[in-house]
């Protein structure tokens, strides 16, 4: 089965700085998707970005990129001028292409400091 | 904007009740997934759906939950008896299998407290 592993529990950021939250995972399968979910205190799930295994370009959207290196199974999430809106619980997600499931690390919680 | 219904949001009960939590999926979504979100394990996977059809159900305990479909339009998880340890935000999320369904819809979930 597949894991996900972020290994930063807590993550701090000064307003308008720029912060990269880790991921890593494990698998065999080729094609797979990746996402970024944020959680906010009102527990929503939000998308905040996805990658397609099969495509080499990093993801963007807007402030947020991501660093995908599939031979490394490493996929970090760079927030880049940090708004206090973006104080939140940040959940790397695998989603296998085949079975369709989706697992989740265990989250990181992101502090913004005015 | 289309969106997947969890009711109810909140819920409180005492030990060996019976709860049920229900999910209306996006209409067309044909992948219903359950998770269980705590402080200590974080977001797991309970059960799937594709198609109605339950794909994997093995992180859900067996003894005490079920998960079920019985249309399109609505997906159940059951526990009976409820136990304090099953105390937990209860989410369901709704997608497209396959190339067109890389994203997962999320409902608001449910906060299960159980006494």
């Amino acid at each position: 089965a597949q894991t996900v592993t972020q290994s930063q529990p807590e993550m701090s950021v000064q307003e308008a700085e720029t912060v990269t939250l880790s991921c890593t995972y494990d698998t065999s399968e080729s094609d797979y998707y990746l996402f970024w979910y944020k959680q906010p205190p009102s527990r929503q799930m939000i998308l905040v970005i996805r990658q397609e295994a099969y495509k080499q370009q990093n993801a963007t959207e807007n402030r947020f990129s991501v660093n995908f290196q599939k031979a490394a199974k490493s996929f970090s999430l760079k927030i880049s001028d940090s708004q206090l809106g973006d104080a939140a619980m940040y959940f790397c997600a695998y989603r296998s292409y085949n079975n369709n499931d989706m697992r989740f690390g265990a989250g990181t919680r992101l502090t913004v400091k005015p | 904007d289309a969106r997947v219904t969890q009711t109810p949001r909140h819920k409180v009960t005492e030990m060996g009740q019976e709860v049920t939590m229900r999910c209306q999926p996006i209409l067309g979504h044909n992948t219903v997934f359950w998770y269980r979100q705590t402080m200590m394990q974080g977001l797991e996977l309970l059960a799937y759906f594709r198609n109605r059809a339950p794909l994997d159900d093995s992180g859900m305990p067996k003894d005490r939950f079920s998960a079920e479909m019985p249309d399109a339009t609505l997906a159940t998880l059951k526990i009976q008896p409820s136990e304090p340890r099953d105390s937990a935000v209860y989410f369901c999320a709704s997608g497209l299998s396959g190339k067109r369904g890389e994203k997962l819809f999320f409902g608001s979930g449910t906060q299960l407290s159980v006494l």
